[in-house]
């Protein structure tokens, strides 16, 4: 199994701001899944953060909206950019071991 | 494209009752198929995870099955619990081929009440 940090786990931001979502994994990972889960709505998934690579982007989601960064084999970071209300969701980070997902705790962010 | 849909949206059961949750996916050629639990505003707990040669896994109160070939999964949980209440979300992995894997596409999810 795989433990995942996920911080912050919760935060109110005004528009037009950035939030940078911090995920640490406990083990050493090839590939991290970034997901966002808007209200009341399933898991969509944003990008894939390889180790030393340029991630890659769902359709949809643009790197200039949704900039991340993959220093090393444990650590990555998510961050949104210039918000707005619509980027009101939880967003989660997301490790395979072996053959199963675990996911962390998700950030939860309100725009305002 | 794979599509994921989850069959009730919603369900409210009296405590004891066993039930089931229905999973189904438009393309066979998945990888594996995972089924999560979703307490509100929280991350997702892994329940099971059933292998594309496997046709089900237990643990506990929950049994789930895997019909590949009709892109068919069943969540059963025996015996509930107010303790189950949460939203229940299925999930299911590309195929391992090329840059695919790990991806995951999920369905909407059933919120499942259970009542004391």
């Amino acid at each position: 199994s795989a433990v995942i940090s996920q911080k912050p786990s919760r935060d109110i931001c005004q528009r037009g701001t950035s939030l940078t979502i911090q995920c640490q994994v406990d083990s050493q990972v090839t590939m991290m899944f970034w997901y966002r889960q808007q209200p009341g709505q399933s898991l969509t998934l944003i990008a894939t953060a390889n180790q030393g690579s340029e991630a890659t982007y769902e359709s949809g989601f643009v790197i200039d909206k949704f900039p991340i960064s993959r220093p090393n084999l444990t650590f990555s970071t998510l961050t949104v950019s210039n918000m707005s209300p619509e980027d009101s969701s939880i967003y989660l980070c997301s490790v395979i071991g072996r053959t199963e997902a675990f996911f962390g705790q998700g950030t939860r962010l309100t725009v305002v | 494209k794979q599509e994921v849909t989850q069959i009730p949206a919603a369900l409210s059961v009296p405590e004891g009752e066993n039930l089931v949750l229905n999973c189904s996916f438009t393309d066979s050629a998945i990888y594996n198929l995972q089924w999560f639990r979703q307490d509100p505003g929280k991350g997702l707990t892994s329940l099971l995870l059933i292998q594309s040669s496997q046709r089900e896994q237990t643990s506990g109160r929950l049994n789930a099955s895997l019909d590949k070939s009709s892109g068919r999964s069943t969540l059963y949980i025996a015996a509930s619990q107010p303790g189950d209440s949460a939203t229940y979300l299925c999930a299911v992995f590309l195929d391992a081929g090329g840059t695919s894997y790990g991806k995951l596409t999920f369905g909407q999810g059933t919120i499942l009440t259970v009542h004391p």
